[in-house]
């Protein structure tokens, strides 16, 4: 499968417990984002990564999550301490980066329920 | 920052007739706007996308234009089929951050 993977697809966790999400992007995308979206909203941007560097950062991302790209390839997104307003669909997408390419192609999404 | 906004939340229309998706935009800067078309339970996949240095943009059955002077941008959808049932988002971009609109729920009716 050459498009972007997100695993796990679904989780459940209790409130105060740390998840991680992994995003695996088209191959040699440079560029990788993450959005958050809640059922009946556009995703919401949350961060981007160009190779490994992250470069945006949006309000919404509180201090609790953070995001990772170590290698330039795959991403994690982390949330400590869940809240149930945390609940929502994680997605991935990513693009080449190169000039004038701008479409961003979206992984699966993870659905993250906080009981 | 940039804000997104889209019109109607919910469309319906006669199988065969057109939709019409209105957005605008705040940022003058943004330069790209795409729309794409999610299904249920599905991922986010683009349909159609117009830069700023056009007005108008068509892929058979499907058309995007842009008014950058308004600050506006629509999505028309001619012949509806059922298969057009699904959320639509109108989106815009400044340098690949992609500000998404709320939405537009169409449901195309027998």
């Amino acid at each position: 499968d050459t498009g972007v993977s997100q695993d796990p697809r679904h989780k459940i966790t209790k409130r105060g417990q740390n998840v991680t999400f992994r995003c695996d992007p088209i191959s040699e995308h440079n560029r990788l984002y993450w959005y958050r979206q809640t059922l009946g909203q556009g995703p919401e941007f949350l961060t981007y990564f160009q190779n490994e560097a992250q470069l945006e950062k949006s309000r919404l991302l509180s201090d609790r999550f953070s995001a990772e790209r170590p290698k330039g390839s795959f991403s994690t997104l982390e949330i400590q301490r869940t809240e149930q307003g945390d609940s929502a669909m994680y997605l991935c997408a990513s693009s080449s980066g190169l000039a004038g390419y701008n479409e961003q192609f979206f992984g699966p999404g993870t659905r993250l329920t906080v009981l | 920052g940039e804000n997104v906004e889209q019109h109607p939340s919910t469309l319906s229309v006669q199988e065969g007739d057109s939709a019409v998706i209105k957005c605008t935009y705040s940022d003058s800067a943004s330069n790209y706007f795409p729309w794409y078309k999610q299904e249920l339970g599905k991922r986010p996949q683009l349909i159609i996308d117009i830069r700023s240095n056009v007005g108008e943009k068509k892929d058979q059955r499907i058309a995007v234009t842009l008014n950058k002077t308004a600050k506006h941008f629509s999505l028309h959808i001619t012949e509806t089929q059922p298969e057009d049932s699904a959320v639509y988002f109108c989106a815009a971009s400044i340098e690949d951050k992609i500000i998404f609109g709320k939405g537009t729920r169409l449901h195309i009716l027998p």
